[in-house]
């Protein structure tokens, strides 16, 4: 079945460093993946999504980066602000049923 | 506010209770999901429906009955729970299998 784990269940980092948050995946095949934030009392919400035809994608102040050949996934979050406070999951897309399947989250903290 | 709306956000019941959680979502998506969210645990999977119909079910008990009257709303009926059964239950929606999921506010259950 599906693995998807994150590598520190907690972060802290420093008010205006930035944040590295890591992801591996066990299924070779999946091609679609999305980190989301869920702050507390929230739902996860969208950050950022990548396909496998891509090694790198950019956002606002957001990076993800794939790397299929150790099937890692990586969020990095420049200059982290008290409001990136938050558990970060990555989620695969993979099979069978055409799922997204969820890590467990990275809580990060930021430190003013 | 996502464009997902769950209610109520909290829920208190017994366990030979009989209640409903709703969610609606008005943004044209055609697929619908009910996450179970517990401490520790990654997001698991409960229901699927594409189209108001009901193409996912992984294995959840029958206390737990989705309905899906049409494409923009969702509800999860409840009956005769158990204490393992608090958690945190969210509810989202896609344009499809292969788009990012919206994900509302969620329910805090509480099974007593």
């Amino acid at each position: 079945g599906e693995s998807v784990g994150l590598h520190l269940p907690t972060l802290s980092v420093q008010e205006g460093d930035n944040s590295i948050i890591n992801c591996a995946y066990s299924n070779s095949a999946s091609d679609y993946f999305i980190w989301y934030k869920q702050e507390s009392g929230k739902g996860p919400q969208f950050i950022i999504d990548i396909r496998s035809n891509m090694d790198k994608r950019q956002g606002q102040r957001v990076t993800v980066l794939l790397n299929k050949t150790v099937k890692h996934l990586s969020l990095q979050i420049a200059a982290t602000q008290p409001g990136d406070s938050a558990v970060y999951f990555c989620a695969e897309m993979g099979f069978p049923g055409n799922q997204f399947y969820f890590g467990t989250g990275t809580s990060l903290t930021v430190i003013p | 506010e996502t464009g997902v709306t769950q209610t109520p956000r909290h829920l208190v019941m017994g366990m030979t209770n009989k209640k409903s959680l709703k969610c609606e979502q008005h943004l044209g998506h055609n697929a619908m999901y009910w996450y179970k969210q517990s401490a520790k645990k990654p997001l698991e999977l409960m229901f699927v429906y594409n189209f108001k119909e009901q193409t996912e079910n992984n294995s959840v008990p029958s206390r737990f009955s989705p309905e899906c009257p049409n494409s923009s709303h969702l509800f999860l009926h409840l009956h005769t729970l158990q204490p393992e059964d608090s958690a945190l239950y969210l509810c989202a929606s896609s344009q499809g299998e292969w788009y990012g999921y919206t994900f509302g506010s969620g329910t805090r259950l509480t099974v007593v």
